[in-house]
């Protein structure tokens, strides 16, 4: 069964630029969680999509945007580069067990470094 | 606000020693608590998950606390190995909106770095 596929692994991007990552959840998983990873605030929250739909949203400025498509296959969009963004961006799928999430397994994360 | 911490920040043992990672959390209306090992670079790798209403997991040389009224989860690494040296991370699985289901985050610790010596 393949795991969570985060597409590319690495980006180079000038401060402007806006940039997409990619992230394919495990098949059968409707749930796509993003977070962003650095060495000052450690792991954040960035949004999570269920069916299409964002259910929660961290604190993040609006440059921060995503979606989730009818396969469950989800994307996120930084507009506005700013040299804060560099960050390991990290995505995680999740199921449902009744009224469980069975946890949440992650990808390995796109790296970005914005210069 | 739930905030998440892991004691100690670092851990440096020799091969074959037992050891114990302590994590603590502030705001006992949790879902389920999560451990993680992430290698330098990488994703992150679930260790181990205990819903809310257990007590303990085990896989293996891992077993995962959890007390819920106090705050707390130990994670016990027996016989360590060097292969085990990673970062360990401690999440918490809670609701931001009330506890409609779905509308759900991890919170994390900062994680306690860990190097087993040969």
């Amino acid at each position: 069964k393949a795991g969570v596929t985060q597409t590319p692994r690495y980006l180079i991007k000038t401060r402007g630029q806006q940039v997409t990552l990619s992230c394919s959840p495990i098949s059968g998983h409707r749930s796509v969680s993003w977070y962003q990873q650095t060495p000052g605030q450690g792991l954040q929250f960035l949004f999570e999509y269920f069916s299409e739909t964002q259910r929660n949203k961290g604190n993040f400025p609006g440059r921060f945007s995503g979606r989730q498509f009818s396969n469950s296959r989800s994307e996120m969009n930084v507009s506005t580069l700013e040299l804060g963004d560099s960050a390991l961006y990290l995505c995680a799928s999740s199921v449902w067990d009744r009224s469980r999430r069975v946890g949440y397994t992650f990808g390995s994360g796109t790296r970005l470094t914005v210069v | 606000k739930q905030e998440v911490t892991q004691i100690p920040a670092a851990l440096s043992v020799p091969e074959g020693e037992n050891l114990v990672l302590n994590c603590s959390f502030t705001d006992s209306a949790i879902y389920n608590l999560q451990w993680f090992r992430q290698d330098p670079g990488k994703g992150l790798t679930s260790l181990l998950l205990i819903q809310s209403s257990q007590r303990e997991q085990t896989s293996g040389r891992l077993n995962a606390s959890l007390d819920k009224s106090s705050g707390r989860s130990t994670l016990y690494i027996a016989a360590s190995q060097p292969g085990d040296s990673a970062t360990y991370l401690c999440a918490v699985s809670c609701g931001e909106f009330g506890r409609i289901q779905g509308a759900q985050k991890l919170v994390f610790g900062q994680g306690t770095r860990l190097t087993i010596n040969p």
